[in-house]
């Protein structure tokens, strides 16, 4: 079966950094861009970064762009999403979602994960 | 790019039909000559999944009660008839034009 995971959401203040990890199976992973998504409670869905195959393409949100980094690690058929300088209104759930094909760009998402928990709060 | 849907809200009745519409602001073909609209769907609690791909695909085990269309900026979502599990939030999503975004969504629940 086809899945990806997601693991290291928490509560960080705001100013803080958190990493998030996205770990594949059921697929080749390095045969796939990847991305992450999140989610504002009880709001909408937001696209915040993609990667291809190989890490040598990557793209950001306008509101995350000089924050976030997203690099992966095909050996351990890994996605990671580095959080810096974390603000209020990057609290939400996070998603790490499959692009079929090698690139994020253009962008559909087949496989998603369950999400994690992201809450930046004094 | 921004992603407008319409209604937000749709009461659905079983076994009847139900219609999303999803407008873009700028035509959404790509240089590929595809066009990347994808309809998601997000059951309360749920990750979302992906229904529709390319305007008009359905996603292997996707009913097909379900359906896209539409070209340009313009775009819908059909349910030939509605089933209970079909209740949740329906997304579009433009994917050729970075950065992607997504509609507001669109609740539909049984009346």
């Amino acid at each position: 079966e086809m899945q990806v995971v997601e693991s290291g959401g928490g509560v960080v203040r705001p100013g803080g950094s958190l990493r998030l990890s996205c770990t594949a199976s059921g697929f080749k992973f390095d045969d796939f861009g990847m991305t992450w998504v999140r989610q504002i409670p009880g709001k909408g869905l937001e696209w915040v970064s993609g990667i291809n195959w190989n890490g040598g393409s990557t793209g950001y949100a306008d509101s995350v762009k000089g924050r976030f980094s997203i690099s992966r690690d095909n050996a351990k058929k890994s996605l990671y999403l580095q959080m810096n300088t974390l603000r209020a209104d990057d609290t939400g759930f996070y998603y790490c979602a499959r692009v079929p094909g090698y690139g994020w760009n253009p962008l559909s998402m087949d496989v998603w994960g369950k999400g994690t928990t992201v809450t930046v709060s004094s | 790019v921004v992603m407008t849907q319409s209604p937000l809200s749709l009461p659905v009745t079983l076994g009847q039909p139900a219609s999303i519409s999803c407008r873009s602001s700028q035509r959404l073909v790509s240089s590929d000559g595809y066009t990347h609209l994808t309809w998601f769907h997000q059951r309360p609690g749920q990750s979302p999944r992906r229904l529709i791909y390319k305007v008009s695909h359905r996603d292997s085990g996707v009913p097909d009660r379900f359906s896209g269309s539409g070209s340009g900026t313009d775009f819908v979502l059909e349910i030939s008839r509605v089933e209970a599990e079909d209740v949740g939030v329906y997304y579009c999503m433009q994917g050729t034009s970075w950065p992607f975004t997504f509609g507001p969504g669109t609740k539909v629940d049984i009346k």
